[in-house]
């Protein structure tokens, strides 16, 4: 079976902090994709990235990082010099090769970004 | 292009009211689907459709129902609504998937509905 653990609930900055959120995926399959949406307040979903299993380097797109773990099935982001227009709910989610295209979410993690 | 498009954006119903959400996608996509999203539970898939014609039952499946009648269209219906059916409905669409390569999902604006 296919799973998603988002282990933080909320996580509460200060504009210019750092916030790391974890993502532990568990599935069974050796060919799968992960990755990251933004939904703001307005509530529409914003695709942020997608990684396969086969490319576990990490990568930087301006304040977002992403840090892909195969040994420990973590796939963690970054927002660094974080501001208030990061303020959303962040959802990690994964794909497998058996699953007709269908994505299992993790539950989310509300950031709350205050001046 | 419009994308994916949902319709109606807001609705209110009464326990036992029935209803149908219209998705509709003009990227000719194969693949469409619906889901829910509840608070601290992330988006479950309740049903999709792998082509006009087909449907299959996803996570959430019970007391709704889909019709896949027009390629673009992916209807979900509810027909007789609870209030465990207020949630916030997303329809996604994507293109075939060529063997193990994905095929990202393109998804509408939601639409928010509350049973009383």
């Amino acid at each position: 079976a296919q799973k998603v653990t988002q282990a933080q609930t909320e996580i509460s900055v200060v504009e210019k902090e750092d916030v790391t959120l974890d993502c532990v995926y568990e599935t069974r399959d050796t060919t799968y994709y992960l990755f990251w949406y933004k939904q703001p307040p307005s509530g529409e979903l914003v695709f942020l990235i997608r990684r396969n299993s086969f490319d576990e380097q990490n990568e930087i797109s301006g304040r977002y990082s992403w840090n892909f773990q195969k040994s420990t099935s973590s796939f963690n982001f970054t927002i660094t010099a974080s501001q208030v227009v990061d303020s959303a709910v962040y959802f990690c989610a994964l794909y497998t090769t058996d699953s007709w295209g269908k994505l299992q979410f993790g539950a989310g993690t509300q950031v709350v970004v205050t001046p | 292009n419009a994308g994916v498009t949902q319709t109606p954006k807001f609705r209110v119903l009464k326990t036992g009211q029935s209803m149908t959400l219209l998705c509709a996608q003009d990227m000719n996509h194969e693949y469409m689907y619906w889901y829910r999203q509840d608070p601290g539970m992330g988006l479950r898939l309740i049903h999709y459709s792998v082509g006009e014609g087909t449907t299959a039952k996803g996570e959430v499946p019970d007391g709704y129902n889909v019709s896949r009648l027009k390629k673009q269209n992916f209807l979900l219906g509810l027909e007789s609504a609870a209030p465990s059916q207020t949630s916030v409905y997303f329809c996604a669409s994507s293109s075939r998937r060529t063997g193990t390569l994905y095929n990202e999902q393109f998804f509408g604006p939601g639409t928010r509905l509350t049973v009383l």
